[in-house]
């Protein structure tokens, strides 16, 4: 079965830093493209990033294009997400989510929680 | 102001029909497959429908989706207590070069 385990959230001041990680215990990462996904309190699911299976393609949604980079380690299993600069509003719960064979963000981690507060 | 348009909430009974719409754009919706998305409170989304009308393995075929030009729905037939959640479509849009989401669709079973 496919597991997806974030970490690396925490409460970082506005300005701050924080690098996340995604473990996939599973044995066929690196056939997969990869998301991070948000969720701000009481708000809906909004997009992030996205990384091709070889990590030489990736997108940027516009709110966090030049401030975020995401990258993965296939032989780690992992996917990362280097967050700077941040902002009050990049406050949520951040998945990953792994793309299967048909279905785009078809496995998804527990999240892990974000708090961007002076 | 998300990109994909959904209604903020639909209710329905038990047993009872219902469908939930979105409505995107010609570089969305219009020119890839819509996939959808459920939550259930305090829980990661999971996939519910992918490639406008597949449904992975363990969904029960109560579910159902369809896309027409640019826009798409999902139908619950045979509504449940336990289909209260939240519902997300989702495509990729060419123009932003990335995913877009609906902003969610807040199904209650009264």
């Amino acid at each position: 079965e496919v597991q997806l385990v974030e970490s690396g959230g925490g409460s970082v001041q506005p300005g701050g830093s924080l690098r996340l990680s995604c473990v996939d215990s599973g044995f066929t990462f690196s056939s997969y493209s990869v998301n991070w996904v948000r969720q701000a309190p009481g708000k809906g699911l909004e997009w992030v990033s996205f990384i091709s299976t070889s990590g030489r393609t990736m997108s940027y949604a516009d709110p966090v294009k030049g401030r975020f980079t995401i990258s993965r380690d296939n032989a780690r299993n992992s996917l990362y997400l280097q967050m700077n600069s941040l902002r009050a509003d990049d406050t949520a719960v951040y998945y990953c989510a792994r793309d299967s064979g048909g279905a785009p963000m078809a496995y998804w981690g527990q999240g892990t929680v974000v708090t961007v507060s002076s | 102001q998300s990109v994909l348009t959904q209604p903020p909430s639909v209710s329905g009974t038990p047993g009872q029909r219902v469908t939930i719409s979105c409505s995107g754009s010609s570089s969305n919706i219009g020119s890839d497959t819509v996939h959808w998305y459920q939550q259930l409170p305090g829980t990661a989304p999971k996939v519910l429908m992918y490639k406008n009308n597949q449904r992975p393995s363990g969904v029960p075929d109560r579910f159902s989706g369809s896309k027409s030009g640019t826009s798409a729905s999902l139908a619950i037939s045979g509504l449940q207590s336990e289909d209260e959640a939240d519902y997300y479509c989702v495509a990729w849009d060419d123009s932003l070069n990335g995913w877009v989401f609906g902003g969610g669709t807040k199904l209650t079973v009264v």
